[in-house]
């Protein structure tokens, strides 16, 4: 089992192009996440899906957009890459929506928007 | 609204010293759930425990231990005997029963253990 991955592991982006990052899990999680985590801030949820063909907003869903065609996946893409989404995205996954419930985080993607 | 507090930003220590990580958290639901998460210099995020609002018993695992205390809203996480592998970035999380799974984190704190 490899668990959450990620795809890519670190990318450097021009400000105004886009780009989509992919989010795979082979635990047949019904739920997925996507966080970013910034120096000092903790991680943040963007968006989150609770079933393939779901998704909903996160906390800081702004320049954002995901989508989930098939339940072991979930895609998070920028449309116009800004300096300000420089971070560290991570997804995570989970069996279910219960509160409490174990997140099992992904290895994270670092990027840098110029 | 939910909030978690992780006040200390750094620590150093030298090995095999006791350290101790505060959490503080803010919620009004009354069934929730605190978490603490490890994040080594290689990046991922490994899960060390849960606990749920109905169990204040403090845990223990090897050198890691957790006292949880409703009446002050603190999670905090005691390391003894620390070890250089300890060092990495320590996040607590808080998820409240009516919002489901989504989790909110601390700020982390940098633990640094020196030789």
């Amino acid at each position: 089992n490899a668990g959450v991955t990620q795809t890519p592991k670190f990318r450097v982006l021009k400000t105004g192009q886009s780009m989509t990052l992919l989010c795979a899990q082979d635990m047949n999680h019904e739920y997925m996440y996507w966080y970013r985590q910034d120096p000092g801030m903790g991680l943040r949820l963007i968006h989150y899906s609770v079933g393939e063909g779901t998704t909903a907003k996160g906390e800081v869903p702004d320049g954002y957009n995901v989508s989930r065609l098939k339940k072991q996946n979930f895609l998070l893409g920028l449309e116009s890459a800004a300096p300000s989404q420089t971070s560290v995205y991570f997804c995570a996954s989970s069996y279910s929506w219960q509160g409490g419930e174990t997140q099992y985080f992904g290895p994270g993607t670092r990027l840098l928007v110029l | 609204a939910q909030k978690v507090t992780q006040a200390q930003t750094e620590i150093s220590v030298v090995e095999k010293e006791d350290v101790t990580l505060d959490c503080v958290y803010e919620t009004r639901d009354t069934t929730y759930y605190l978490f603490w998460y490890k994040q080594p210099p290689s990046g991922e995020l490994v899960f060390l425990i849960r606990r749920n609002s109905f169990d204040e018993q403090n845990e223990i695992s090897g050198r890691y231990s957790w006292n949880f205390q409703k009446s002050t809203s603190s999670f905090n996480f005691t390391i003894t005997a620390s070890q250089v592998v300890d060092s990495a970035v320590y996040f607590c999380a808080l998820s409240e029963s009516r919002y489901g799974n989504k989790l909110v984190f601390g700020a982390g704190t940098i633990l640094r253990v020196k030789s």
